[in-house]
């Protein structure tokens, strides 16, 4: 099954950026890359997600390796509400429509 | 309002008595799908469907049933629950399969189950 691998925890300082790391490296040519983050006592959220180029939105940014067995979500500029649980996400290679999360990152943010 | 609904968000049960949690989307998804978390094991897929009458297993199937006999509706069946059932659950829908499209997932608020 596809996997991905993330560190436990990081820390961050308020106001400056974060770069959340991911490791696919049995990704296959057609797997997006999800990232979802989760707030305490809430339900999973979308953040951003790409396939082979960088992506952009109001929320964050996807630096995909070249090679697309890594990517990084960067937070460009962190604030108090940006700490959570931060998962990434690929499809099992067996089925379409499995998806695994792994156990995520646990962000932390310091005023 | 676009949204997951989930019900109860809080359940109390014991041992061996059927349960359903409910499951309901209006945004007319195809994609639905139950996880389960659990402190130090993150979201773990349960069961998984591509649209009506369509489902699949994901990582931890047992002990539990699903159906899809509506679009919008997907509920999760605990034919006889166990303590090692206990934890939080949350439902999840998108507009087609999120691994192969853009199609993001929307969770619901998650449902805290303790079996007895």
């Amino acid at each position: 099954d596809a996997k991905t691998t993330q560190p436990n925890s990081m820390e961050s300082n308020e106001e400056e950026p974060v770069h959340l790391p991911c490791n696919h490296s049995t990704i296959s040519g057609t797997d997006y890359i999800h990232w979802y983050r989760q707030l305490p006592s809430q339900g999973p959220e979308y953040v951003i997600h790409g396939l082979t180029s960088n992506v952009n939105n109001r929320m964050a940014s996807l630096a995909i390796a070249e090679d697309r067995k890594s990517s990084t979500l960067i937070l460009h500029r962190a604030t108090l509400r940006d700490a959570a649980v931060y998962y990434c996400i690929l499809r099992s290679t067996s089925n379409t429509g499995k998806l695994i999360f792994g156990q995520g990152t646990t962000l932390q943010v310091k005023p | 309002e676009a949204q997951v609904t989930q019900n109860p968000r809080y359940l109390i049960t014991v041992t061996g008595k059927k349960l359903t949690v409910t499951c309901s989307q209006n945004m007319n998804h195809e994609y639905m799908s139950w996880y389960r978390q659990d402190p130090g094991l993150g979201l773990r897929q349960i069961y998984y469907s591509m649209n009506v009458e369509v489902t699949d297993k994901g990582d931890v199937p047992e002990g539990y049933k699903v159906s899809r006999k509506e679009k919008r509706n997907f509920p999760l069946i605990l034919e006889s629950p166990s303590p090692n059932q206990t934890s939080l659950y949350f439902c999840a829908s998108s507009l087609r399969d999120p691994t192969t499209d853009r199609s993001p997932l929307h969770f619901g608020n998650g449902t805290r189950l303790t079996v007895t």
